[in-house]
């Protein structure tokens, strides 16, 4: 399998639920990001990690927890989320952090918070 | 602030051209991709620019240019699989990635 895979593709959850997103990158690349996408408006990143390193946190809830075990494999755990937080999870990688690279971005997981 | 504008929607007929354009108010400027999304998929890269100019690829274009702060990107002969939203993003100087709401284009037969 090539590219950014994602699991699940769709998800619905009650808002005591915990549950985890998946990404896995088969690119050889070094960072990865997680990215919020409504409805209308442009995509909100959440957070990036590069060499396994978070190197951003633009102001997520804590109910949004990232996990980078390795440079393949992202999760987001997700708790106690709101009817708010429904939307497409996008998980995208890059071959680096911080410069003029090009982002390759999964099909992402439909998520609805009940 | 920093702020990407590009129009909402747009409809086109099949076989002509269109052009979608996108502003973009950013600190500093390294770069500005195109993406294609279609409903319910990933985005794929279409384009970078960090020059002046305009660039082609096949039935697609990308313009830039840095001192109005504007881009463009044109499609020639359009088919039915090209009705998707498209995204502009622009690197600022901090090298932190700035995302327009993306543009949906509906392509009538």
């Amino acid at each position: 399998e090539t590219g950014v895979t994602q699991t699940p593709r769709h998800l619905v959850m009650g808002m005591t639920n915990k549950k985890s997103l998946k990404c896995e990158q088969h690119l050889g690349h070094n960072a990865m990001y997680w990215y919020k996408q409504s409805a209308k408006k442009p995509l909100e990143l959440m957070f990036v990690y590069s060499l396994e390193e978070r190197v951003e946190n633009n102001s997520v809830p804590s109910r949004f927890s990232p996990e980078c075990p390795n440079s393949s494999h992202l999760f987001l755990h997700l708790h106690t989320l709101q009817p708010e937080d429904s939307a497409l999870y996008l998980c995208a990688s890059s071959q680096e952090w911080g410069q003029q690279e090009t982002q390759y971005f999964g099909p992402g997981t439909r998520l609805l918070v009940l | 602030g920093q702020n990407i504008d590009q129009p909402t929607e747009m409809t086109a007929t099949e076989g002509a051209i269109v052009q979608i354009n996108c502003t973009y108010q950013t600190s500093g400027f390294n770069g500005l991709f195109w993406y294609q999304q279609h409903a319910g998929e990933a985005p794929t890269f279409l384009s970078y620019n960090v020059l002046d100019g305009l660039e082609e690829k096949g039935r697609f274009s990308s313009f830039l240019s840095r001192s109005k702060g504007y881009s463009y990107l044109l499609l020639k002969e359009l088919q039915m699989k090209d009705s998707a939203s498209y995204l502009c993003a622009v690197i600022d100087s901090n090298y932190q990635l700035i995302w327009g709401a993306g543009t949906k284009l509906i392509i009538k037969p």
